[in-house]
């Protein structure tokens, strides 16, 4: 069974910090793993998607890493702003034609001024 | 380009009513799910819909029950409410290609 496991579950940095946040899964057999910021209240905005054959992505001051071998994806976020504070949400989409994303718990990010 | 949208945003119910929540998908997109989400359990699968089939349903009560359309859009009904069933509702549509989108969700609270 896949699970998917995000650490860690809150951070609070300084304005201007470059950070880094984890997901890990279990089974490696995945299609894709897409990153997604929500902020209270509100749905989920999609930040990147890195397909099972791509090692990252990168958008802007994102950049989002793959190693599937290993069961781990990392999220880079530079130089880092207060708009930036939201529940970060990793989720993968498993390789066996359930048609549904797993996600990880989440990371709560708030970026002090 | 028009994203996912959801109605109604907030909804409050009485316990023992039902409740029908709509989804607009992503033109093009022909792949609909529903995910609920709580604090304790985090976001939840609730089923999947492409081309009016259901593909998976995840592991909730059969008070929980959807459709779609063949215009993609999709419902989804939740009758003889509970309590326990307040959570943020959130609709995606997904092609393999762009992933997921997600809707800004449905806000029910059963009083």
């Amino acid at each position: 069974k896949q699970e998917v496991t995000q650490i860690p579950a809150a951070l609070s940095v300084p304005e201007g910090e470059n950070l880094v946040l984890n997901c890990s899964f279990t089974d490696s057999a995945i299609y894709n793993l897409q990153w997604f910021r929500q902020d209270p209240g509100k749905g989920l905005t999609s930040l990147l998607l890195i397909q099972s054959s791509q090692r990252e992505q990168t958008s802007g001051r994102l950049n989002a890493s793959l190693d599937k071998s290993s069961g781990r994806s990392t999220l880079y976020i530079a130089a880092s702003q207060p708009g930036d504070s939201a529940t970060y949400l990793c989720a993968v989409r498993p390789m066996d034609s359930s048609y549904k994303l797993i996600f990880g718990s989440g990371t709560r990010l708030l970026v002090r001024p | 380009k028009a994203g996912v949208t959801q109605t109604p945003r907030y909804l409050i119910k009485t316990r023992g009513q039902q409740v029908t929540l709509s989804c607009s998908p992503i033109s093009g997109h022909r792949s609909v799910s529903w995910y609920q989400q709580t604090p304790g359990q985090g976001l939840q699968f609730l089923f999947e819909y492409f081309s009016e089939t259901q593909r998976n349903k995840g592991n909730f009560p059969g008070r929980f029950s959807g459709r779609q359309f063949s215009n993609s859009r999709s419902e989804m009904n939740v009758s003889t409410l509970e309590l326990g069933d307040s959570a943020l509702y959130l609709c995606a549509s997904s092609t393999s290609k762009v992933g997921y989108t997600f809707g800004s969700g449905t806000r029910l609270t059963v009083v």
